[in-house]
């Protein structure tokens, strides 16, 4: 199984350019999120979406924008790009009764 | 949001000496899960704790959630370099996940 994936690994960005990072999971999990990484500050929830359809906010959800139009896919928009939102991304999901998160492999993000 | 904290963030031991990262909540949790952070990795889950004064041992491992179900702890006995990485906590108040900030542990050979 492929779990979750999520793309591109490394990108750099112009501040005031905008991205998407990709991110979809094959194990029909309901939950999904979205967290950043920076030294120091651990793992901090951007945006979650319990469903198709239905998305929130987490911790730190300024400059980013999510959607989630199917179980499979949840990617995450940064709009206008600056150098605070250089960090590592993880998108994650989790789902059954055991309710364990499995994350992508992280994205690198580096706004100059 | 869910206030976790967790001590200490850095910790150093020599490969052999035990280790004890510690997770707070100022809130009482419905459960509590550990992740494993390795360098350059992404955080992979550990366990999940869920009764007040569970116990749960995963060979040098041990895991143990709090009876008033505010706090927890992870202990490792005799390190060794295999254990390197950052450890998470994680409560999940409903649907959503926060980590505490982790315990960064480097194993000196």
């Amino acid at each position: 199984n492929a779990g979750v994936t999520q793309t591109p690994k490394f990108q750099v960005l112009k501040t005031g350019q905008s991205m998407t990072l990709q991110c979809a999971q094959d194990m029909n999990h309901e939950y999904m999120s979205w967290y950043r990484q920076d030294p120091g500050m651990g793992l901090r929830l951007i945006h979650y979406s319990v469903g198709a359809g239905i998305t929130d906010q987490g911790e730190v959800p300024n400059g980013y924008n999510v959607s989630r139009s199917t179980t499979e896919d949840f990617p995450l928009r940064l709009l206008s790009a600056a150098p605070s939102q250089t960090s590592v991304y993880f998108c994650a999901s989790s789902g059954g009764t055991a309710n364990t998160i499995y994350f992508g492999e992280g994205s690198w993000l580096t706004v100059v | 949001g869910q206030q976790v904290m967790q001590i200490p963030q850095y910790q150093h031991v020599q490969e052999g000496e035990d280790f004890t990262t510690y997770c707070n909540s100022s809130t009482t949790l419905s459960n509590i899960q550990w992740y494993k952070q390795r360098p350059g990795g992404h955080p992979v889950f550990l366990i999940q704790l869920v009764k007040s004064g569970e116990v749960k041992k995963q060979k040098r491992l041990t895991f143990q959630f709090g009876e008033a179900k505010k706090n927890s702890s992870l202990h490792i006995t005799a390190t060794q370099t295999t254990d390197v990485g950052t450890y998470f906590c994680a409560c999940p108040p409903g649907n959503q996940f926060y980590f505490g900030t982790g315990t960064s542990l480097t194993v000196i050979p």
